[in-house]
C-alpha cells in the first residue's frame, strides 16, 4: 500500500517571495512521484515527475522537486512566486508497474498575495 | 487533438434518480479512470479500465457502475444518487507503455450535486 501526505492545505505568500510545499509519502516499493496543479474550475495537470535519475526535476514555470528517498520526500519549491501559480498542488506516487494506481494527497492551496 | 472531454459541466440531480457522466478520450490511450474530489481529501479512485472490455474497482466503487466498449469512451453510471455523491468528478487516460510516457490527463470535471 501507498499513501501521501501534504500537511498543509493551505500556504499564503507574498508575490516574488519563495515557497515550499511539503509532501511525503510511504511505500513499501520504489515509486514515481508527481506533483499536479489545478487551477481554479479545472481539471488536475502534470506539473513535474520522478521516474528515476537525477533527485531534482524542473518544470517549465520554474517550479522544481527534490526527490529524497532516506525522508521519503517530494517538496515542491519555487524561488520566486507570480499571482498566476494561485491554485491547488497535489503530490501523487505510483507504483513502477502494471496499472497506474495513482494515489494523491489531499493537496495545498497556494494562495499569492500581491 | 481534444484531449479528455467530458460532459456535462454541470449536473443536479434529485435523490434517487440515475444518471450517466461522459468522458471521452482522442489519444488512443489504453487506461482510463474515475475520480472524484471532495474538498480535503484528495482525489480518490472509483473505477478503472486498463482497456477495451476490462473494468475494475477503485478504492470508492459503491453506487458507481462503468463500462468500456471501445478504447475512447468510459462512462460512468450513478445507480441512484444519493446526497453522499455531491462531488466534482474527474476523467482521466494514460498510455499503458513505459513508465515514463504514462502521464495521466484529466479531463476538465463534472460538478454534480444531488439534492
Amino acid at each position: 500500500a501507498q499513501s501521501v501526505t501534504q500537511l498543509d492545505s493551505q500556504v499564503p505568500v507574498f508575490e516574488e517571495a519563495p515557497v515550499e510545499l511539503r509532501c511525503n509519502y510511504s511505500s513499501s516499493v520504489s515509486v514515481y512521484l508527481f506533483w499536479y496543479v489545478q487551477y481554479p474550475n479545472q481539471g488536475l495537470q502534470l506539473l513535474l515527475k520522478y521516474l528515476s535519475g537525477s533527485t531534482l526535476v524542473e518544470s517549465i514555470n520554474g517550479f522544481e522537486a527534490e526527490f529524497n528517498k532516506s525522508q521519503t520526500s517530494f517538496h515542491l519549491r519555487k524561488p520566486s512566486v507570480h499571482i498566476s501559480d494561485t491554485a491547488e498542488y497535489f503530490c501523487a506516487v505510483r507504483g513502477p508497474w502494471g496499472y497506474q494506481k495513482v494515489t494523491f494527497g489531499t493537496g495545498t492551496k497556494l494562495q499569492v498575495i500581491p | 487533438n481534444a484531449g479528455v472531454t467530458q460532459t456535462p459541466k454541470f449536473q443536479v440531480l434529485k435523490t434517487g434518480q440515475s444518471m450517466t457522466l461522459q468522458c471521452a478520450q482522442d489519444m488512443n490511450h489504453e487506461y482510463m479512470s474515475w475520480y472524484r474530489q471532495d474538498p480535503g481529501m484528495g482525489l480518490r479512485l472509483i473505477h478503472y479500465s486498463v482497456g477495451a472490455g476490462i473494468t475494475d474497482q477503485g478504492e470508492v466503487p459503491n453506487g458507481y457502475n462503468v463500462s468500456r466498449s471501445t478504447t475512447e469512451d468510459f462512462p460512468l453510471r450513478l445507480l441512484s444518487a444519493a446526497p453522499s455523491q455531491t462531488s466534482v468528478y474527474f476523467c482521466a487516460s494514460s498510455h499503458k507503455g513505459l513508465a515514463g510516457d504514462r502521464e495521466q490527463y484529466f479531463g476538465p470535471g463534472t460538478r454534480l450535486t444531488v439534492t
